[in-house]
């Protein structure tokens, strides 16, 4: 499989809940990021990872928690989630830094 | 202040007619620009960039875009439009850093 995979596509959890949103990339990037896009507003920076390092927090709360094992895999922990986090949320990875994206399909999240 | 402005929300084309969505940006230094189309219920998927050299870049699926550093702009175009093409296009500025700037895009519908 190539490209940015990401699952679940569709979330819908709990304020009190804890999940996580995965991300993997088949090509051979060393930088992978989330994004969050909310209706009406501009695509807004949340992680990145370089080499597995963490290089940019941009001031998110911390219920979400970004992990990178390895340089193929991302995940996104959330836990006691607000209904204003509803958005859909994007991974993407990039060869090198402005170089351009390849981003993932998305999770739709809905926080009940 | 480093800041892309794509300035119409919306657009609406006939099929078959040509195309051009706006995008000016504000940059101190040579600008990396991107253009990424997004259909619904999708991620964004790379059309072109712009790093240096020849003004007029090429992209995929038939769009183009053109780099006018006196005008700040870095309009896309596409000479015939296709139904295929109605979707949500963004305009973005690399900063460095892996930092990206995102303008808030420009919805295309494209009418029979």
């Amino acid at each position: 499989e190539t490209g940015v995979t990401q699952t679940p596509r569709h979330l819908v959890m709990g304020m009190t809940n804890k999940k996580s949103l995965k991300c993997e990339q088949h090509l051979g990037h060393n930088a992978m990021y989330w994004y969050k896009q909310s209706a009406k507003k501009p695509l807004e920076l949340m992680f990145v990872y370089s080499l597995e390092e963490r290089v940019e927090n941009n001031s998110v709360p911390s219920r979400f928690s970004p992990e990178c094992p390895n340089s193929s895999h991302l995940f996104l922990h959330l836990h006691t989630l607000q209904p204003e986090d509803s958005a859909l949320y994007l991974c993407a990875s990039s060869q090198r830094e402005s170089y351009g994206y390849t981003f993932g399909s998305g999770t739709r999240l809905t926080v009940v | 202040a480093q800041s892309v402005t794509q300035p119409d929300i919306h657009i609406t084309v006939s099929e078959g007619a040509s195309l051009e969505l706006r995008c000016n940006y504000s940059y101190g230094a040579t600008p990396y620009l991107f253009w990424y189309v997004q259909s619904p219920g999708q991620g964004l998927q790379l059309l072109l960039k712009y790093f240096s050299g020849d003004t007029l870049v090429q992209g995929i699926k038939g769009f183009e875009a053109e780099f006018k550093r006196s005008q700040s702009s870095f309009n896309l175009r596409k000479p015939s439009v296709h139904w295929s093409d109605a979707a949500e296009y963004f305009c973005a500025l690399d900063t460095g850093g892996f930092k990206t700037i995102f303008g808030a895009g420009t919805r295309l519908f494209v009418k029979a």
